[in-house]
């Protein structure tokens, strides 16, 4: 039983083409995040929703739009693909609270071409 | 604002060896600490965080990190490196009023057999 799950695991698209990531949670969590992985390594985060309400929206194109129908769920859509939107994608979740640590999914690792 | 800063890219450290991976942070306010790894194709596994109380605090795996407040610091240790703990380490900070977690750059550590 995995605790956060995405789908798919690989993306491989053409510029231009709109996709989606789907992530969900059944550790009973309140809180879903989108974290961007680039080539280095580096890790940022996205978005992150709290029971379903956006709290967290970094400076991120307005082409990238979550969608959280339920407290379980937060998917990633994305607009007009661009070569650098390629990078691996982390869904997260953790309970409320600053203090509580997150519980990442396998990755999403979308390449545009 | 806050940030972190692990100021190797890679450390190397001969199995049976002990380990440190550095980390400072930089927050207003008290700060919650979190070290994650990550093995390759994988997401993030929590390994420890501190809160509050004892500055020493341990982990999974045999991991444990010292909080030093004076120093803004928050290494991570392990007496014996064994060669399955190569992995990329992250840590991460968040402060008490404050929605994001930070990620720091993170360090690859190799050991060597």
């Amino acid at each position: 039983d995995t605790a956060v799950s995405q789908t798919p695991k690989y993306l491989v698209t053409q510029m231009g083409n709109d996709k989606s990531i789907k992530c969900e949670q059944n550790l009973g969590h309140d809180t879903m995040y989108w974290y961007k992985q680039d080539s280095k390594k580096f890790l940022k985060i996205m978005f992150s929703y709290n029971n379903k309400e956006l709290i967290i929206n970094e400076t991120v194109p307005n082409r990238f739009s979550p969608k959280s129908p339920d407290k379980a769920h937060l998917n990633l859509h994305i607009n007009s693909l661009e070569l650098g939107d390629s990078a691996v994608y982390f869904c997260a979740s953790s309970r409320k609270g600053g203090s509580t640590e997150a519980f990442f999914g396998q990755g999403t690792r979308l390449t545009v071409v | 604002a806050q940030s972190v800063a692990q100021p190797e890219d890679q450390v190397n450290v001969a199995e049976g060896n002990p380990l440190t991976v550095k980390c400072t942070y930089s927050v207003s306010g008290n700060p919650y600490l979190f070290w994650y790894v990550q093995y390759p194709n994988r997401g993030l596994q929590f390994l420890l965080k501190y809160i509050t109380g004892d500055n020493l605090v341990k982990g999974s795996y045999g991991f444990e990190a010292e909080f030093n407040k004076s120093q803004t610091s928050f290494h991570l240790k392990k007496p014996s490196a064994l060669v399955s703990d190569s992995a990329l380490y992250f840590c991460a900070v968040r402060s008490g009023g404050y929605q994001k977690v930070t990620f720091g750059t993170g360090t690859k550590l190799q050991v060597i057999p």
